[in-house]
């Protein structure tokens, strides 16, 4: 089973870039790596989605290596509003049947400070 | 284009008492997901649906949990007897494709449920 591993928590001050990064290991073929960000109160919501190399997007960077054991989100110039829990996730369940729910390990708290 | 809706927002029973939590994916999604958030933690898959027949239900607690989504659309989790450790959040979700195939997750606010 596909599962991932990030830190517990991790503090930065506004305007600093934040990289967290996520290591699956088991990461199956077919496995897009997702993370999501989620505010109290709210559920999770997307911010990106990779399979292989370096994904841009207007809020974050999604780095991962050529053999996928890892990946790295970066949110440049962070400020006060992306202080969140942020999760990685990548497909879990049998390959073969096509039918692969996403799992959420614990995910990353960020506290930004001003 | 409307969201994932969910209702009730916050629900207060006693134990053993039961509970329903409804959800409207977004239109034309055709897999949806019910998620348990306990405080601190993930959320974790409870039930996953593909039009109206269940994929994956593996770790929802059968004897007490129970989810359906008649024709395919809206869905209904229910809770009978409730416990203590039911405590938690409940997200639907909603995704055009199976989650991990490239298809991006939409959840609603969630459910939010005390135990007494």
């Amino acid at each position: 089973l596909a599962k991932t591993t990030q830190p517990i928590s991790m503090d930065s001050y506004e305007g600093q870039e934040v990289n967290i990064t996520c290591s699956h290991n088991n990461i199956a073929t077919n496995d897009y790596i997702t993370w999501y960000q989620q505010f109290p109160s709210q559920g999770p919501r997307f911010i990106i989605q990779g399979y292989k190399t370096k994904v841009t997007n207007e809020v974050a960077s999604l780095f991962i290596p050529a053999d996928r054991k890892s990946s790295t989100l970066s949110l440049p110039r962070v400020s006060l509003s992306d202080t969140a829990v942020y999760y990685c996730l990548v497909g879990d369940g049998p390959v073969d049947t096509g039918r692969r729910a996403l799992t959420f390990g614990s995910g990353t708290r960020l506290q930004v400070q001003p | 284009e409307a969201g994932v809706a969910q209702s009730p927002r916050y629900k207060i029973i006693e134990k053993r008492q039961s509970v329903a939590f409804w959800c409207n994916p977004i239109s034309g999604h055709a897999t949806l997901y019910w998620y348990q958030q306990i405080l601190g933690q993930g959320p974790k898959l409870l039930i996953q649906f593909q039009n109206n027949g269940v994929v994956d239900d593996s770790q929802l607690p059968k004897d007490r949990f129970s989810a359906e989504r008649l024709k395919g659309v809206d869905s209904t989790l229910k809770i009978q007897p409730a416990k203590l450790e039911d405590s938690a959040v409940y997200l639907c979700a909603s995704t055009r494709r199976p989650g991990g195939m490239s298809g991006e997750l939409f959840f609603g606010e969630g459910s939010r449920l005390t135990v007494l």
